[in-house]
């Protein structure tokens, strides 16, 4: 496809698991962000991804998120030991050279 | 620390109508201003951008005005339509190293164009 790709598209778990994100990125696009879109905080960039060099991790909220990014393409984002709070629609997008961000449809995070 | 403050959290309009969101800014290093639609269940579309060394931007009905001296930019849909009802965002960034341009966006603006 030629857009963002983001699986799955809804994922519903149980307080405590642990959950992994996955996003794909348009052909091409060096720079890679994921963000989390909630009611109460609205968009929050969470990191970003650019190559080799090391990833921008400053707006992950605690050291339950991680990310990786393999072979400069896909990307997985993994929640250990999801809480209530967690609960969101988590976007990703990619952009060329980082200024137009083109976002994926995301994936609904429901914890139980 | 609200940085970019958006408004109105909802607008009505009728069809033909102008629509006109207003977006501030806080931080002055911020250099890139994008505006994104996005309509439910799908993610942030990217509408239009405008960097700060010009003052208006317009694409088909969508403008963007900024002023660098109060911090604030606006967008502006002219001949509004029922297919325009969306909620869009306003959001600014800077260069953060490398191509990093990761985005601080507004709250949102639910807009509804009645027909």
């Amino acid at each position: 496809g030629a857009g963002v790709s983001q699986s799955p598209s809804n994922k519903v778990t149980e307080k405590g698991k642990d959950v992994e994100l996955r996003c794909d990125p348009i052909s091409g696009h060096t720079a890679l962000y994921w963000y989390r879109q909630s009611l109460g905080q609205g968009l929050e960039f969470l990191i970003y991804f650019q190559g080799n060099s090391a990833p921008d991790k400053s707006g992950l909220p605690s050291d339950r998120f991680s990310a990786e990014r393999t072979g400069g393409s896909v990307s997985t984002l993994t929640i250990q030991r999801t809480q209530q709070e967690d609960s969101a629609v988590y976007l990703c997008a990619s952009s060329l050279q980082g200024l137009a961000q083109h976002f994926g449809d995301g994936t609904r995070l429901s914890i139980l | 620390q609200q940085q970019v403050k958006q408004s109105p959290q909802s607008l009505i309009v009728q069809k033909g109508g102008i629509s006109i969101i207003n977006c501030a800014y806080e931080n002055t290093a911020f250099d890139y201003f994008p505006w994104y639609q996005q309509f439910p269940g799908k993610g942030p579309a990217l509408l239009i951008a405008i960097r700060p060394d010009v003052s208006e931007k317009k694409e088909g009905r969508f403008t963007i005005s900024f002023n660098k001296s109060a911090k604030q930019f606006s967008l502006h849909i002219m001949d509004s339509q029922p297919g325009d009802s969306a909620t869009y965002f306003c959001a600014a960034s800077r260069n953060s190293g490398g191509s990093n341009y990761k985005l601080t966006f507004g709250k949102g603006t639910l807009l509804t164009v009645n027909p």
